[in-house]
């Protein structure tokens, strides 16, 4: 089946400084991904739509500035958390349907950021 | 806009017996599709059972079934005969087939099953 990899899994880094992480589709191309914020004990919240070769479309209350997303190709997304401060420590999750138009998808493991 | 809620922010089973967990939604649409997701402690999110709204016949898989009213918006997920693994977080999701993929997910109910 459809498998998407996300990494790092987990990242610490210090207050003030960028951290990317990256959504891949290991076995099929995906022109739209997901990306969505989990914070402890609470639900999924989408953060924005990555679409490849476009700009990415952001949820409303999420700075554009402050998540970077950049869908390079038909199977690499990044999303960049720039000036990371404490409060952006959370679990970043990201998707993908594994066919254009597909109503099911599929979800990376998640990376863990934790800012210091 | 969608919303998803679910009611039971904790449950609790013993092991071999069943529970059934809540979820519902609001829309204005008609064309839609309906998740419930799986989130163990590795925080992966696994699909579990999805319905298409257009379908009346309520889903199934294995251990899992779902219970749909569309006109009472209701979507409650039984889970028959427990098994420990079953322990996780269960998320009912919400997919409008016209807005492109968008998956708007309940608060999450975590499930305990008991030895």
């Amino acid at each position: 089946g459809a498998v998407v990899s996300q990494h790092p899994s987990w990242v610490i880094c210090k207050s003030g400084t960028s951290v990317k992480i990256e959504c891949r589709s290991l076995d099929f191309q995906a022109t739209t991904m997901f990306w969505y914020r989990q914070f402890p004990k609470q639900s999924l919240m989408l953060m924005a739509t990555s679409n490849e070769g476009s700009k990415a479309t952001y949820e409303q209350g999420v700075e554009k500035d402050k998540f970077l997303i950049n869908h390079a190709s038909l199977t690499l997304s990044t999303l960049t958390v720039t000036s990371a401060h404490p409060e952006d420590s959370s679990f970043y999750i990201c998707s993908a349907p594994d066919r254009v138009g597909a109503n099911v998808l599929t979800f990376g493991a998640g990376s863990r950021l934790t800012v210091l | 806009a969608q919303t998803v809620t679910q009611s039971q922010p904790e449950m609790s089973v013993q092991e071999a017996e069943t529970v059934t967990l809540s979820c519902t939604y609001d829309t204005s649409e008609n064309n839609y599709y309906l998740f419930w997701y799986k989130q163990p402690p590795s925080r992966q999110m696994i699909l579990v059972i999805r319905q298409e709204a257009y379908k009346q016949q309520n889903a199934t898989e294995n251990r899992f079934s779902v219970n749909f009213q569309k006109a009472a918006k209701s979507f409650s997920l039984k889970i028959s005969d427990s098994q420990l693994g079953d322990t996780a977080m269960y998320f009912c999701a919400f997919m409008n087939n016209n807005a492109g993929n968008m998956l708007t997910f309940g608060g999450g109910t975590r499930l305990m099953v008991k030895p």
